[in-house]
């Protein structure tokens, strides 16, 4: 049972306009919520993080949106930029550990 | 430079064969995790090391033996190789609890054939 889900596997924006990356989870007791960013032949690397006391974190360019009532997470980059084009994972918090989502392909297109 | 390193990069192993995945941060990290990246299936734990002299069992454990060697040094062990074994893995480390982020290594292709 998937408790992280991305339902898009991909996605593609055009240069300068905002990519918006959603992810729902299923499970009320997580209380901490990040972002990673992928490229290629790489580890991932931690882009922006929300705690479930907040609804909304910015951080430059990006910024988290949550909704604890609908169980759903969005990361907004705005402008987006053709070095953005990466895999995004979010991941939510259980005990001592974080679950991942599958994953959602971005495409900036210059 | 200061991070998680992971060694080897690439391995080609045939069914059956044993072969161990190492992995150590230089952060004084407590926790330390083994993740597997398959095409659809994002991030899934296979083990994981909250603190040192530890180590639990995540969503994909079988067919795996870990140990924590010291705080540093957390390795994954495949003691018999199967094709289904056939993906990326990467070991993260963080200081604990979970309002801190992961510091991933760059990841080990393994391919079982």
């Amino acid at each position: 049972d998937q408790q992280v889900k991305q339902n898009s596997p991909s996605l593609s924006v055009q240069e300068g306009r905002i990519s918006i990356l959603n992810c729902d989870y299923t499970n009320s007791m997580f209380d901490y919520f990040l972002w990673y960013k992928k490229y290629p032949a790489e580890g991932p690397t931690f882009l922006i993080s929300i705690s479930s006391i907040k609804d909304k974190n910015e951080d430059g360019r990006f910024t988290v949106f949550l909704n604890k009532s609908a169980k759903h997470l969005s990361l907004h980059i705005v402008p987006s930029q053709p070095g953005d084009s990466a895999v995004y994972f979010c991941a939510a918090s259980g005990t001592y550990k974080y679950i991942f989502g599958t994953g959602t392909r971005l495409k900036v297109l210059a | 430079n200061a991070g998680v390193t992971q060694t080897p990069k690439f391995q080609v192993l045939k069914t059956g064969q044993s072969m161990t995945l190492q992995c150590a941060q230089d952060m004084n990290h407590n926790s330390m995790y083994w993740y597997r990246q398959d095409p659809g299936m994002g991030l899934r734990l296979i083990y994981y090391s909250a603190s040192e002299g530890t180590t639990d069992k995540g969503e994909v454990p079988n067919g795996y033996n870990v140990s924590r060697l010291n705080k540093r040094e957390f390795s994954l062990r495949l003691e018999s190789a199967a094709p289904s074994q056939t993906s990326v893995y990467f070991c993260a480390s963080s200081p604990g609890g979970t309002d801190h982020g992961y510091t991933f290594g760059s990841g080990t292709r393994l391919t079982v054939v």
